[in-house]
């Protein structure tokens, strides 16, 4: 069964960079399959913050772009999100989940990992 | 401002059917297909219907989805105390470039 898990700091200071890890297990990442990062703020929706094909292709959120780079691991099967000079409209859960195809449905995700942007 | 707009709330009594809709534009829903996603309370998302109307294994197919010109809908039929979550559409805005989410519905089972 194919697993997701995020990791990194749960607490980022205001102007720093937001750094994330997604590790999946029970399969590999390096298939014909799309990575994404989707965040939600507390008691909000859900927003997409960007793709990457399993080769480094990505596709970001218009709104985030200036700020978001999104990288793929083959080696140790990990996605990684970077998010420059947060603040707090930053503060929010952020899912890793996978897509068979770049205009195709989210269908496994992670748990969640909750980081805070806060001094 | 959700681009995919959601009623913010739904009810409905058990065995009661209901629906949500969500609403957009040519340039998401009239011209991609349209998914939904569960969110039980404290867990993540969790795929519920894909391509406008496709139930992944194990989703009961008390749940459907439905598409017309730049709506959507999705009905639960008789409802459980369970289906009591959020619920999301999503889909691929041509104009945006990227992936867009209706602002949620959360459904109450009374």
């Amino acid at each position: 069964q194919l697993q997701l898990q995020e990791s990194g700091p749960g607490l980022v200071r205001p102007s720093e960079t937001l750094s994330l890890t997604c590790t999946v297990s029970g399969g590999s990442i390096g298939t014909n399959y799309h990575w994404a990062w989707i965040r939600q703020p507390p008691g909000k929706g859900l927003e997409w913050i960007g793709s990457i094909y399993y080769s480094g292709s990505t596709y970001y959120n218009p709104s985030l772009k200036s700020r978001v780079t999104i990288s793929v691991d083959t080696s140790k099967n990990q996605v990684s999100l970077k998010l420059r000079s947060v603040t707090a409209a930053d503060t929010a859960v952020y899912y890793c989940a996978r897509h068979d195809g770049l205009y195709v449905s989210f269908d496994y995700w992670g748990q969640g990992t909750l980081v805070t942007v806060s001094s | 401002q959700s681009v995919l707009t959601q009623p913010p709330s739904a009810s409905g009594t058990p065995g009661q059917r209901v629906t949500i809709s969500c609403s957009g534009s040519s340039s998401n829903i009239g011209s991609n297909t349209v998914n939904w996603y569960q969110q039980l309370p404290g867990t993540a998302p969790k795929l519920l219907i894909y391509t406008n109307s496709h139930r992944p294994s194990g989703v009961p197919d008390r749940f459907s989805g439905s598409k017309s010109g730049t709506s959507a809908s999705l009905a639960i039929s008789g409802l459980q105390s369970e289906d009591e979550a959020d619920y999301y559409c999503a889909t691929w805005d041509d104009s945006l470039n990227g992936w867009v989410f209706g602002g949620g519905t959360k459904l109450t089972v009374l």
